[in-house]
């Protein structure tokens, strides 16, 4: 079975300061990883994946996700926020075993001016 | 590119109301799947289907209805609408393989009174 803890239901960032949200995952198969945003009313649309090739994975919008194995983390970082960086992330796995995604509960980002 | 197109976008139904949602892709993709999103729990698979006649259960499938009859469309069905069928729903499709990343529609918002 595999699942997706996001610590942090909400986080709060200046403009300009880095972004750290975080992502835990269990699988009993190596995983494939991936961070997805929604903006307000919006589908999810992806930012990065990781898919067993590189362990730092660079993505849109300056967003980048270092998969660590060791520490089950796949945690989602930008140096310097930006306003339009506020919506919400969702980390989620997905196994080599199956096609299914398992999505983690989700982070809103609050970028303050 | 139209890509994953869902319709309706708003729906309000009353208790025991049958309605189906729909969904299409133009991508070719095999895989298409339905989420269903409330807060703090992030995505919740519904049903899924690896392609044409080829239906399955996900997390969460008591009281939808699926079935897949072409490649393009995969509408759920809600057969005796409930209160606790109040979300947000979005139809998913995926590229080829297990690496490939989930491709979403910009969802339907469904209240049951």
């Amino acid at each position: 079975a595999q699942s997706v803890t996001q610590l942090g239901s909400h986080v709060s960032v200046s403009e300009g300061a880095l972004v750290l949200l975080r992502c835990n995952y269990s699988s009993s198969v190596p995983p494939y990883l991936f961070w997805y945003v929604q903006y307000p009313n919006q589908g999810l649309q992806l930012l990065l994946k990781y898919t067993s090739a590189a362990t730092l994975v660079k993505g849109i919008n300056g967003f980048e996700a270092e998969f660590k194995k060791s520490e089950t983390s796949f945690h989602l970082t930008k140096p310097s926020a930006h306003m339009s960086d506020a919506a919400e992330y969702f980390c989620a796995v997905s196994g080599s075993y199956g096609q299914n995604f398992v999505f983690g509960p989700g982070t809103r980002l609050s970028v303050l001016p | 590119n139209a890509g994953v197109t869902q319709t309706p976008k708003f729906q309000v139904l009353k208790t025991g109301q049958s309605m189906t949602l729909q969904c299409a892709q133009d991508m070719n993709h095999e895989y298409m799947s339905w989420y269903r999103q409330d807060p703090g729990m992030g995505l919740r698979l519904i049903h899924y289907s690896v392609g044409a006649g080829i239906t399955d259960q996900g997390e969460v499938p008591n009281g939808y209805n699926v079935s897949r009859s072409t490649t393009e469309d995969f509408p759920l069905r809600l057969l005796s609408a409930a209160p606790s069928q109040t979300s947000v729903y979005f139809c998913a499709s995926r590229a080829g393989g297990y690496t490939g990343e989930l491709f979403f529609g910009e969802g339907s918002r469904l209240t049951v009174l």
